[in-house]
């Protein structure tokens, strides 16, 4: 089993204020997705990171894959309430099972 | 996630009573798995199913679970003589005929919140 840890379990912060979730593990993946689930919702991929190093941008959501392939973080800036919701960080070993971290939950305060 | 749908969302049974989650895939998938949430907990994987296939199971209880998708209708998982430690969200998603990898590969429905009295 390939343990995927997420910190920290909650954040709450006021709105457009920055925050950074991590997701670490002691395994290499061969890619790492971020989701984001909403209360009663199944996850919502927003993206997947493959090379070690990469770095990529969606709106205002900044994701990182650490160089060795173990490690991801994602940056979130000026939060908005619409960032509320559950943060699922996921590792794909060589097999298609997907590993899911226990995720953050961030509630953003208007 | 548009296109898994799950039905119900909310079951609710009595302790030895029968649940059975349905999960129809996304137009086009085949593949379709399992995966079940406790609060504050990751999702947990139970079952991989091909079209009439188990692929891998190895993340469902051995005893009173099972799944199956069949050649026509939708992926059921059934849970026999429900505890009160089954209570949890189960999570279907499904994926395209060729897992490709580094792509969008899978899709989650919106679940079933399954809850035992």
């Amino acid at each position: 089993t390939q343990l995927l840890e997420q910190s920290p379990q909650f954040l709450s912060i006021q709105e457009g204020e920055n925050l950074t979730v991590y997701c670490n593990s002691s395994s290499v993946f061969s890619s790492l997705q971020w989701y984001r689930q909403e209360p009663g919702e199944g996850p919502v991929l927003l993206v997947t990171v493959v090379t070690g190093g990469e770095v990529k941008k969606l709106k205002r959501l900044t994701f990182q894959f650490g160089d060795a392939r173990k490690d991801s973080s994602l940056h979130i800036t000026a939060a908005q309430p619409g960032d509320t919701g559950l943060y699922l960080c996921a590792g794909e070993p060589p097999d298609y099972k997907l590993s899911f971290g226990a995720g953050t939950t961030v509630t953003v305060r208007a | 996630n548009a296109g898994v749908m799950q039905n119900p969302r909310h079951l609710v049974r009595r302790r030895g009573q029968e649940a059975r989650l349905r999960c129809s895939p996304m137009k086009g998938h085949s593949h379709v798995y399992w995966y079940r949430q406790l609060p504050e907990e990751g999702l947990k994987f139970m079952v991989y199913l091909q079209k009439e296939n188990i692929i891998d199971e190895s993340g469902m209880p051995k005893e009173r679970f099972s799944a199956e998708f069949p050649k026509e209708g939708p992926s059921i998982l059934r849970i026999q003589q429900v505890v009160r430690g089954d209570s949890a969200a189960y999570f279907c998603a499904s994926s395209p005929p060729v897992f490709a990898p580094f792509n969008e590969k899978l899709f989650f429905g919106s679940g079933t919140q399954l809850s035992v009295l």
